[in-house]
């Protein structure tokens, strides 16, 4: 019955290496985000896709490439980690302005 | 552009207490508004929203939030805390259009001792 679920729960990895996290969404929505929430706890918008169409890509590193084969899927695609990477990045999916529903997080450490 | 502010990071109370968390956003046309909880370790659940009609709304666990458009303000409140309510605190603005992306505050970290 998860709604909207995330893999994996933690990834602890070498700098320089390239990792992939999975995000689905069985609530039937149309947009689908990824967030950054820093060590500070500070949650900002990555990306967001409705559609299987990228609409939201905040000024972040091309390292990161989101990409979403339909619209119950978002994965998130980093290349070349650096440490300042390390952070807790949530999936969200939503239809049109409604609430927004997060997955359980992926907890990243960049070594 | 849009931000939300809350004033409080850190607030400490005991049970029983009463808890009001303040939360104020800079946006000028017609908004969403959210309080999303965070308990230790776990994703974020939604608590509550205003989209329109009554400006106090009441959410899960007994907490309830007030928009005052004229304060741009959205605080959340409690009557009385429980040791279980101790978790971030994230008030989150939506100002709608193509991207519906949410704009969130940075946490309150709310401590209630037993």
């Amino acid at each position: 019955d998860t709604a909207v679920s995330q893999t994996p729960k933690y990834l602890v990895t070498q700098m320089g290496n390239d990792k992939s996290i999975k995000c689905e969404q069985n609530l039937g929505h149309d947009t689908m985000y990824w967030y950054k929430q820093d060590s500070k706890k500070f949650l900002k918008i990555m990306f967001s896709y409705n559609n299987k169409e990228l609409i939201i890509n905040e000024t972040v590193p091309n390292r990161f490439s989101p990409k979403s084969p339909d619209k119950a899927h978002l994965n998130l695609h980093i290349n070349s980690l650096e440490l300042g990477d390390s952070a807790v990045y949530f999936c969200a999916s939503t239809s049109g302005a409604d609430t927004q529903y997060f997955g359980p997080g992926t907890r990243l450490t960049v070594l | 552009a849009q931000s939300v502010s809350q004033h409080n990071h850190h607030v400490i109370l005991s049970e029983a207490a009463s808890l009001e968390l303040g939360c104020n956003y800079s946006y000028g046309g017609t908004v969403n508004l959210f309080w999303y909880v965070q308990y230790p370790g776990q994703h974020l659940q939604l608590l509550l929203k205003y989209f329109s009609g009554d400006p106090l709304v009441k959410g899960i666990k007994g907490f309830e939030a007030e928009f005052i458009k004229s304060k741009f303000s959205f605080n959340l409140r409690k009557p009385s805390v429980q040791w279980s309510d101790t978790a971030e605190y994230f008030c989150a603005v939506n100002g709608g259009g193509a991207t519906n992306k949410l704009i969130f505050g940075t946490g309150t970290l709310l401590a209630v001792q037993p």
